[in-house]
This record gives structure tokens, C-alpha cells and sequence, in this order.
């Protein structure tokens, strides 16, 4: 385990479908993070857990998503009646609790919602 | 007003040029900073983190001032391989990590 793995790398959906993302975090990180990219932005912060406690969602994170990390291993982000401004990267990262030391990024989901 | 805000460029420079980009933070409470490098379709990856005493890492200089809640980034002798998007980035104790929009470098020979 040398990295932090995202699945599916894409995924296109119809609009009002529903699609899950998994991500792998790095297995001695204890935290987890979901961020979300579009086009000329950076990313931005959607919610995080440490271990299976989820501590803190973004305004972002509508009540159409939901994240889950059951016994703080890998994560799913869930995505309810999918709409087409959900269209974006959806990016996972891990961390070891100590800010100082940054995130490690998985590859993200790219999602496309026709 | 945004949290970090960035000049999103594009910076277009020759090889061998120094550039500098700057950064602002809102937040005075933020407590670590870094700046993280994005190619093209790919995801972010930490570049270096930045400490108030200033540091370097080969031709890469970063710099803090808290006070003015300033932050930049010196490439010198650029390489076409530096051609990225660079992500200013600040946290606080406890939260998640808060992005720039980014800045684009595009070196040319």
C-alpha cells in the first residue's frame, strides 16, 4: 500500500442517479478527507474523518451526500439524484493527524453527470 | 472574501527565468501553510511546506509573513518540467486543509 486509491477513476451518470465513490486511504493514516475540484478552481473541502468519526462536513455537502467510513478504514461518498453542477473531480486524501505534514492526494474520481 | 486568494495567471515564462507567485490568507488563525504543485488531469502533490523563518528547497523558495498574512513562491532557473498549476494552501489546528484557487506556470525553451 503505497498510495492513497480512488475508485472508479471515471464515471458517467445520468442526472438523477445515484453514484458511490470508494476511496483506500493510506493505511497508517488516521484521517480522511473528501475534496471536490471543477475546472480553473482548486479544491474544495467537502468533509473529514478521523478513524470512523466524521468531525466535520462543509456547507458543499448537501443533504443529497453522504460519506461514510465504517471501522475508519476506506470511505465511501455517496451521491443521491445526481444533478449536472455535481459534474467535477472528486478527490480523497489521507493524513496522519499532523498538519504540518500536508495530505497525501489519490488519483480522484472524475465525475460527469449527462 | 476568500479565504486564499491567488493570481490565477497564466505566468508565462522562458526556461532559465525566475518567477514568484504570492498568495493572501483571511484567516489569522491559520497556523500551518504549504504549497502543493497540480499537473494537468492529475491530483495535488505536497511541493513544500512553508515556515515563517522562510525556506528552500533546491530552486524552489518559499516564504511566510504572518503579520501581513502573506505568502510566496520563487522558482528559479525554470524548467519546462515546472510548467504545473501551483495550489497556495493554509490550515488551522484541527481542520481541513483550504486551497487557493491556483496559479498557472507555463515555461516555454
Amino acid at each position: 500500500d503505497t498510495g492513497v486509491s480512488q475508485n472508479p477513476r471515471h464515471k458517467i451518470t445520468k442526472r438523477g442517479q445515484n453514484v458511490t465513490f470508494r476511496c483506500d486511504p493510506i493505511s497508517e493514516h488516521n484521517r480522511l478527507y473528501w475534496y471536490r475540484q471543477t475546472l480553473g478552481q482548486g479544491p474544495e473541502f467537502l468533509t473529514y474523518f478521523q478513524n470512523e468519526a466524521q468531525l466535520e462536513k462543509s456547507r458543499l455537502l448537501s443533504d443529497r451526500f453522504s460519506a461514510e467510513r465504517p471501522k475508519g478504514s476506506f470511505s465511501t461518498l455517496e451521491i443521491q439524484r445526481t444533478e449536472q453542477g455535481d459534474s467535477a473531480m472528486y478527490l480523497c486524501a489521507s493524513g496522519a493527524g499532523f498538519e504540518d505534514y500536508g495530505y497525501t492526494f489519490g488519483s480522484g474520481t472524475r465525475l460527469t453527470v449527462v | 472574501r476568500k479565504e486564499v486568494e491567488q493570481d490565477p495567471g497564466p505566468f508565462n515564462v522562458p526556461e532559465g527565468a525566475t518567477v514568484a507567485f504570492n498568495c493572501t490568507y483571511s484567516n489569522s488563525a491559520s497556523q500551518s501553510f504549504f504549497w502543493y504543485r497540480q499537473d494537468c488531469r492529475k491530483e495535488p502533490k505536497l511541493l513544500m511546506s512553508v515556515y515563517s523563518s522562510g525556506n528552500e528547497d533546491g530552486r524552489f523558495t518559499a516564504q511566510l509573513n504572518r503579520a501581513s498574512q502573506y505568502i510566496s513562491l520563487l522558482i528559479r532557473d525554470s524548467k519546462l518540467s515546472d510548467s504545473a498549476t501551483y495550489l497556495c494552501v493554509v490550515n488551522q489546528a484541527g481542520t481541513a486543509l483550504i486551497f487557493g484557487k491556483g496559479t498557472t506556470l507555463s515555461v516555454s525553451s
